[in-house]
C-alpha cells in the first residue's frame, strides 16, 4: 500500500524549531518530487515547499513565507522527507502535510497524501 | 503574483449537477489539478491536468478549463460529495492553491 506517514509536530515557542519528518511506503520513494502543504486551522490549503526527485538535480523551491527559516529535505536510502522549521512564528500554527508529486512529475498534481501531523507555535 | 478565485460556497441539490469555476488569468495556459477534502481528513486529488480522474476516482467528476476559468463538474451529486474542494497551479516555481468552496448538497 502507498502511504506517507508524518509525524514530529508538536507545541513550540515562537522562535522555537521543529522539525518534521514523512515516511513513505509502498512506491519506489526517491523517483518521486515531493512536497509539504500546510493548512491553519480552518483555513485553506497552503504550499510550502517542494524538492525534486533524485533526477531532479536536487531541485528545491519555497513558499516566500517560509524562505529563509524552512528547509526541505530528503534522505532516499531512508524513504524520508523532512522539513526543518526554524524561527517559528504564531502564523505557522498548522496541520502540515506530505504529499507524494503524480508520476509525470509536478505537473499531475499531487496523487499521495499524508495523514498530516500539528504543529501548535504559542508562547 | 498569480491568484486562484474560487466561490466561497456553492450549493447543489441532491442528484443534480454542481459546478465550482476556478479563475486565474489566463489560466487556459497552466495544468490545473482538484483537490477534495472531508473534514478532519487530507485532500485527495480527483482531477489533474484539467481533466483527468486518478484510478478510483468516479466518471461523476470532470474537469475542463477555458481562458480564465478552469471548472469542475460534479455530476448526480451525492451527500457523500460533501466537502471543500481546492483547484491548484504551478506558476514560477511556487504551488498556487485557490481558496477553496465549500460543497453542500440540500
Amino acid at each position: 500500500e502507498v502511504q506517507l506517514v508524518e509525524s514530529g509536530g508538536g507545541l513550540v515557542q515562537p522562535g522555537g524549531s521543529l522539525r518534521l519528518s514523512c515516511a513513505a511506503s509502498g512506491f519506489t520513494f526517491s523517483d518521486y518530487s515531493m512536497n509539504w502543504v500546510r493548512q491553519p486551522p480552518g483555513k485553506g490549503l497552503e504550499w510550502v515547499a517542494y524538492i525534486s526527485s533524485s533526477s531532479g538535480s536536487g531541485t528545491i523551491y519555497y513558499a516566500d513565507s517560509v524562505k529563509g527559516r524552512f528547509t526541505i529535505s530528503r534522505d532516499n536510502a531512508k524513504r524520508s522527507l523532512y522539513l526543518q522549521m526554524n524561527s517559528l512564528r504564531d502564523e505557522d500554527t498548522a496541520v502540515y502535510y506530505c504529499a507524494r508529486d503524480g508520476a509525470g512529475g509536478l505537473y499531475y498534481g499531487m496523487d499521495v497524501w499524508g495523514q498530516g501531523t500539528t504543529v501548535i507555535v504559542t508562547s | 503574483s498569480y491568484e486562484l478565485t474560487q466561490p466561497l460556497s456553492v450549493s447543489v441539490a441532491l442528484g443534480q449537477t454542481a459546478r465550482i469555476t476556478c479563475g486565474g488569468n489566463n489560466i487556459v495556459s497552466k495544468n490545473v489539478h482538484w483537490y477534495q477534502q472531508k473534514p478532519g481528513q487530507a485532500p485527495v486529488l480527483i482531477i489533474y491536468r484539467d481533466s483527468n480522474r486518478p484510478s478510483g476516482i468516479p466518471e461523476r467528476f470532470s474537469g475542463s478549463n477555458s481562458g480564465n476559468t478552469a471548472t469542475l463538474t460534479i455530476s448526480r451529486a451525492q451527500a457523500g460529495d460533501e466537502a471543500d474542494y481546492y483547484c491548484q497551479v504551478w506558476d514560477s516555481s511556487t504551488v498556487i492553491f485557490g481558496g477553496g468552496t465549500k460543497l453542500t448538497v440540500l
